[in-house]
C-alpha cells in the first residue's frame, strides 16, 4: 500500500519561498511507472496541478504554465521523497497543497494528507 | 491548457436517487478522463479512469461514460456516503486539468 506523508510549514510570508516535502512509502520515487506530483486547491482556483517529477532512465520535470517561472520540484532518492519549492509567493498562493502519485492508470491514485499553506505577513 | 467544465455546480438529491454529472472538455481528450470524489477535509479519491473503468474497490453504483469532449458520471441509487463533491480530470495532456466540481447534497 502506497502512502504519502507531507511535511512543511503552514505559514509563509509574501515574497518568500514555500517549501514542502512528500515522503513515499510502498513505492519508489525512482519508479519507472509512476510520476510524483504537486497539486493545490483553493476556493478561487479549484484543483490546480502544479507540476511533477519522474524517472525514465533520467529525471524529467513538467510544470504548469501558471507557475513555471517560480516552481522547482526535486526528487531525493536517498530519502525516497520529493519536494516542492514555490518562489516569490503572494497571498493568492494560499491553498491546500497536496502531493500525489500519478500511477499506472494515469490517474492520481494516491494522495498525501494535504498541507494548508497561508501566505501572510 | 485543456479546459474542463462540469455541470451542474450543485445537485440536490435524496438517498436512493440516481444522479448524473456531466463534464465537457474544450478539445477532444479521447477517453483520457477520470472522476474523483472528495469529502470535506480529505484528498480526492479516484473513482473512474479511462472514462468508464471502475477503480478497484469502488462500488458498482458508480459508472462513467463518454468520449471525445462529452462525459458523464452516474450514481445509481445514492447512498448516504455518496454526498460529496465530484471532479472530472483530463489526462490527455501532461498538464492535467480538473473541472470546477459538482457538490452532491442532501435534498
Amino acid at each position: 500500500q502506497v502512502q504519502l506523508q507531507q511535511s512543511g510549514p503552514g505559514l509563509v510570508k509574501p515574497s518568500q519561498t514555500l517549501s514542502l516535502t512528500c515522503g513515499i512509502s510502498g513505492d519508489s520515487v525512482s519508479s519507472d511507472s509512476a510520476a510524483w506530483n504537486w497539486i493545490r486547491q483553493s476556493p478561487s482556483r479549484g484543483l490546480e496541478w502544479l507540476g511533477r517529477t519522474y524517472y525514465r532512465s533520467k529525471w524529467y520535470n513538467d510544470y504548469a504554465i501558471s507557475v513555471k517561472s517560480r516552481i522547482v520540484i526535486n526528487a531525493d532518492t536517498s530519502k525516497n521523497q520529493f519536494s516542492l519549492q514555490l518562489n516569490s509567493v503572494a497571498p493568492e498562493d494560499t491553498a491546500m497543497y497536496y502531493c500525489a502519485r500519478d500511477g499506472p492508470m494515469g490517474t492520481f491514485d494516491y494522495w498525501g494528507q494535504g498541507t494548508l499553506v497561508s501566505v501572510s505577513s | 491548457d485543456i479546459q474542463m467544465t462540469q455541470s451542474p455546480s450543485t445537485l440536490s438529491a435524496s438517498v436512493g436517487d440516481s444522479v448524473t454529472i456531466t463534464c465537457r472538455a474544450s478539445q477532444s481528450i479521447s477517453t483520457w478522463l477520470a472522476w474523483y470524489q472528495q469529502k470535506p477535509g480529505k484528498a480526492p479519491k479516484v473513482l473512474i479512469y479511462k472514462a468508464s473503468s471502475l477503480e478497484g474497490g469502488v462500488p458498482s453504483r458508480f459508472s462513467g461514460s463518454g468520449s471525445g469532449t462529452e462525459f458523464s458520471l452516474t450514481i445509481t441509487g445514492l447512498q448516504p456516503d455518496d454526498f460529496a463533491t465530484y471532479y472530472c480530470q483530463q489526462y490527455k495532456s501532461f498538464s492535467k486539468t480538473f473541472g470546477q466540481g459538482t457538490k452532491v447534497e442532501i435534498k
